[in-house]
């Protein structure tokens, strides 16, 4: 089994442009994550899904971050625009349910550099 | 408020001696706790929890309330070991249900 899929493993903008990183959970898998890793940190969440509904986006930067997970499968996690801060490692995270949240499986990460 | 601390950014011993990652966490509910492990050039993946209470690649840790501790221990350290250890605690209340990291401490063994 692949495990879970993320898209691009890279990618370099400069400012102010837009971005979006793609994911692919593991097969079954209701629950999926997107965290935010800096330099340096753990991984911090950003917006959790069970199937289709965000039910935990509070510490989404609504103004510039938006993602959707249609179908209840992939997920999308965008940014616009991007700033400079931004740069950093975001990782895509499945688990069976909510129930199953201290086992994750994470992707491989995208890391954005933003110029 | 919930958080979890690793005062060790790094931790380099030699081959054989034994190692102590330490791990404390602030939550006033009842802790769910867990290491996380990241090999070089690999993803993120659960090394064990503190709920099964099991041993994996020779490592332990054990939950102590009263010290609000979760260390994670092994007698005898091997080359392979060396990576990345997250701590982490699982946080629920309302809508949220989510793991907190802490900040990771390199584990590097030397031959």
């Amino acid at each position: 089994e692949a495990g879970v899929v993320q898209s691009p493993r890279y990618k370099i903008i400069e400012k102010k442009q837009p971005v979006a990183f793609w994911c692919n959970p593991i097969s079954g898998h209701n629950t999926l994550y997107w965290y935010l890793q800096n330099l340096g940190q753990g991984p911090e969440l950003l917006i959790r899904y069970e199937n289709e509904e965000a039910v935990d986006d509070s510490q989404l930067p609504k103004d510039r971050f938006s993602a959707e997970r249609l179908k209840g499968v992939d997920s999308t996690l965008k940014i616009q625009p991007a700033e400079l801060g931004d740069s950093a490692v975001y990782l895509c995270a499945s688990s069976l349910n909510r129930e199953y949240t201290g086992e994750l499986f994470f992707g491989e990460g995208s890391r954005l550099t933003v110029l | 408020a919930q958080r979890v601390t690793q005062p060790e950014k790094l931790l380099s011993v030699f081959k054989g001696a034994p190692v102590e990652l330490k791990c404390n966490y602030s939550y006033s509910g009842s802790p769910e706790l867990f290491w996380y492990v990241q090999y070089s050039r690999q993803r993120l993946q659960l090394l064990l929890r503190h709920i099964s209470r099991e041993s994996i690649k020779g490592f332990t840790a054990d939950l102590n309330k009263g010290e609000t501790s979760f260390h994670l221990k092994k007698p005898f350290a091997q080359e392979e070991d060396s990576a990345m250890y997250y701590c982490a605690l699982r946080y629920y209340g309302g809508a949220t249900n989510k793991l907190i990291f802490g900040t990771g401490t390199l584990l590097a063994v030397q031959p």
